[in-house]
């Protein structure tokens, strides 16, 4: 079984700052990485996903993967009091997705 | 908006009581997932279907059993509620490597 490991946080972090998630992960085979978000309440959406080494933008979020140390990582940038969730990463296994617990963000006016 | 509803939303059953979930899509999709949501365990994945009557267990399955007689219909008994199986149900399906999620059923068993 895959493993996904996140701090729980919460992290809190002021509007317009660099809110920077954590991911890292159990098996060194795993080719494609998943950030969901999830307001209370609601439930997960995709936001980004990321197959390869390096950096992948998509406007305010980054996701940055390091599969030699097996981390992967989300940047929010300018955040919001909107980005306020909390942040799941996934990994695929052979049949569904592996999630880790979650880090629970708050964007501070 | 993957097309997925879930119904109950919303559901308070007593122990010993048989209680049943729906995840209905529109889209064809083959692959659906029943997970459950935990504070501090984060999404568990309970059953899944990868076909008409083609199912198979996940990582918490006991308690649950599913069905799944049509490409849109994927059903989630409890057979007897018991109290830890409170918990906030997921409905997902999976486009690609990629899993999209229902709104959710929030299950409360007294």
């Amino acid at each position: 079984q895959k493993e996904v490991e996140q701090n729980s946080g919460p992290l809190s972090v002021p509007e317009g700052a660099i809110a920077s998630l954590n991911c890292t992960y159990s098996d060194r085979g795993s080719q494609s990485f998943f950030w969901y978000r999830q307001y209370s309440g609601k439930s997960p959406e995709l936001i980004m996903s990321i197959y390869s080494n390096g950096d992948k933008e998509d406007g305010r979020f980054t996701a940055q993967l390091n599969k030699a140390s097996q981390y992967v990582s989300l940047l929010i940038r300018d955040s919001q009091p909107s980005d306020s969730a909390t942040y799941l990463c996934a990994v695929p296994g052979a049949n569904n997705l592996f999630f880790g617990t979650g880090t629970r963000l708050t964007v501070i006016p | 908006d993957a097309g997925i509803t879930q119904s109950p939303r919303h559901k308070v059953t007593e122990t010993g009581t048989p209680v049943t979930l729906r995840c209905h899509q529109t889209e064809n999709h083959r692959y659906m997932y029943w997970y459950r949501q935990d504070p501090g365990h984060g999404l568990r994945l309970i059953h899944y279907s990868y076909g008409v009557k083609d199912t198979d267990k996940g990582e918490v399955s006991d308690g649950y059993s599913v069905s799944r007689s049509k490409t849109e219909d994927f059903l989630l008994t409890l057979e007897s509620a018991t109290s830890s199986q409170t918990s906030v149900y997921f409905c997902a399906i999976s486009e690609g490597p990629t899993e999209f999620f229902g709104p959710g059923t929030r299950l409360t068993v007294l």
